[in-house]
């Protein structure tokens, strides 16, 4: 069964320092990766997404998420935090089953950023 | 784009007693999820529609919770009766069709609080 683990609950950071937020996964077959962000009171919102490709991708508000096949990972990445990505982020997984999308997406138990000014 | 509608925002109910909620997904998009979000924990997926057909419902605690998608469009969850446990945030969220990739759109959810 496939499955998404976040090792750390909270993440503390300067602002204007890197941020790395991780994330590991664990799949039969080829896995969909994605990052999602949650603010106080509201629904999840979409970051970036990992498919095939480049190992690098690039998102939303400049974060970025690295795959490493070998070392199941999708860790989220920022060059340069601000006190505004403060927030609670959730990595998830989705099995790939044929050509279809039906496969379940899967969240890890999220890590809450606090970045400090 | 509109973004996807869901009501009530809070909801408290007492334990045995029913409670709905309904869930308007972005305009086109074929698949819709309700998910379950416990205090502390990742959202954990309770169903799945694709159009108006379930996919996934292996986590629906089915001797109380049910949830239809008339017509493809809206989507209801029903709980009868509610039990403590139940206490959570009740997310629905949308996307288009597609092969894997398609992120998923969330509603603000419901807030639900079983005493």
């Amino acid at each position: 069964a496939q499955s998404v683990a976040q090792p750390e609950d909270q993440v503390n950071v300067a602002e204007g320092n890197p941020l790395t937020v991780k994330c590991t996964y664990s799949v039969s077959g080829n896995p969909y990766l994605f990052w999602y962000v949650q603010y106080p009171n509201r629904g999840l919102q979409f970051l970036l997404k990992y498919i095939t490709g480049d190992n690098l991708v690039k998102g939303s508000y400049g974060f970025e998420a690295e795959f490493n096949k070998s070392q199941t990972s999708f860790h989220l990445k920022k060059p340069s935090a601000l006190v505004s990505d403060s927030a609670l982020y959730f990595c998830a997984v989705r099995e790939v089953h044929g050509s279809s999308n039906t496969g379940k997406l899967i969240f890890g138990q999220g890590t809450t950023l606090q970045v400090k000014p | 784009e509109a973004g996807v509608a869901q009501s009530p925002r809070y909801k408290i109910i007492e334990k045995r007693q029913s409670v709905a909620f309904w869930c308007n997904p972005i305009s086109g998009h074929a698949t819709l999820y309700w998910y379950q979000q416990i205090l502390g924990q990742g959202p954990k997926l309770l169903i799945q529609f694709q159009n108006n057909g379930v996919v996934d419902d292996s986590q629906l605690p089915k001797d109380r919770f049910s949830a239809e998608r008339l017509k493809g469009v809206d989507s209801t969850l029903k709980i009868q009766p509610a039990k403590l446990e139940d206490s959570a945030v009740y997310l629905c969220a949308s996307s288009l069709a597609g092969q894997g990739g398609p992120p998923l759109h969330f509603g603000n959810g419901t807030r639900l609080t079983v005493t």
